[in-house]
């Protein structure tokens, strides 16, 4: 079946302008995760949602960063206010259930360049 | 909260020869431990995980091995192949972190024919 799908799969933005990242998990995945990938960096995680329980945002940076998911599925990554160090790659993933055990299916992500 | 230390941050090898890649983690709590493949320009791929408890697991030319103690897990990887180059990251799910994964800071792996 599909996987986890990003879009854009590339974006240019001027300092200070909005972005919206987005990414449709795999269908009947209830977990949904944001990571952030800077150049030659591991992966640090963002936000992570899980059915109808609140998120756990203790990965956003700052408050210029937001995320919502609609409807249990689709989720949008907000970047208000763009920096150049926020240049990097943001991947999404999704899981089956939060379980501990779970393994996540990442996207391609989307490369940001704040110019 | 977790936190995964990741060795080495890159490994040459020869065609054929083995390739070992070490973490650590902080969390004793921690239960699940998986290894995921990036290949350029794609987002990460999961190769193998294993539980706390297990002690090994093997997938054909890939083998994880766990040591709850010392708190380590390893990658194998044998008979290495051109196409096995890639940047690995391990990962580590902690007790106390329901559902997140911390990640190591990567290993580029260069296998030369």
């Amino acid at each position: 079946g599909a996987g986890v799908s990003q879009s854009p799969s590339n974006k240019v933005t001027e300092k200070g302008k909005d972005v919206e990242l987005r990414c449709d998990p795999i269908s009947g995945h209830t977990a949904l995760y944001w990571y952030r990938q800077s150049l030659g960096q591991g992966l640090e995680f963002l936000i992570y949602f899980q059915g109808n329980s609140a998120p756990d945002k203790s990965g956003l940076p700052s408050d210029r960063f937001s995320a919502e998911r609609t409807g249990g599925s689709v989720s949008t990554l907000t970047i208000q206010r763009t920096q150049q160090e926020d240049s990097a790659v943001y991947l999404c993933a999704s899981t089956r259930q939060g379980a501990q055990n779970s393994p996540l299916h990442f996207g391609n992500g989307t490369r940001l360049t704040v110019t | 909260g977790e936190n995964v230390e990741q060795h080495p941050s890159t490994l040459s090898v020869q065609e054929g020869d083995s390739a070992v890649i070490k973490c650590t983690y902080s969390d004793s709590a921690s239960n699940y431990f998986p290894w995921y493949k990036q290949e350029l320009g794609k987002g990460p791929q999961l190769i193998i995980d294993i539980r706390s408890n297990v002690g090994e697991k093997k997938d054909q030319r890939i083998a994880v091995t766990l040591n709850k103690t010392a708190k380590h897990f390893s990658l194998h990887i044998t008979e290495t192949q051109p196409e096995d180059s890639a940047v690995y990251f391990c990962a580590a799910r902690g007790g106390t972190s329901y559902g997140k994964l911390t990640f190591g800071q990567g290993t580029i792996l260069t296998v030369h024919p």
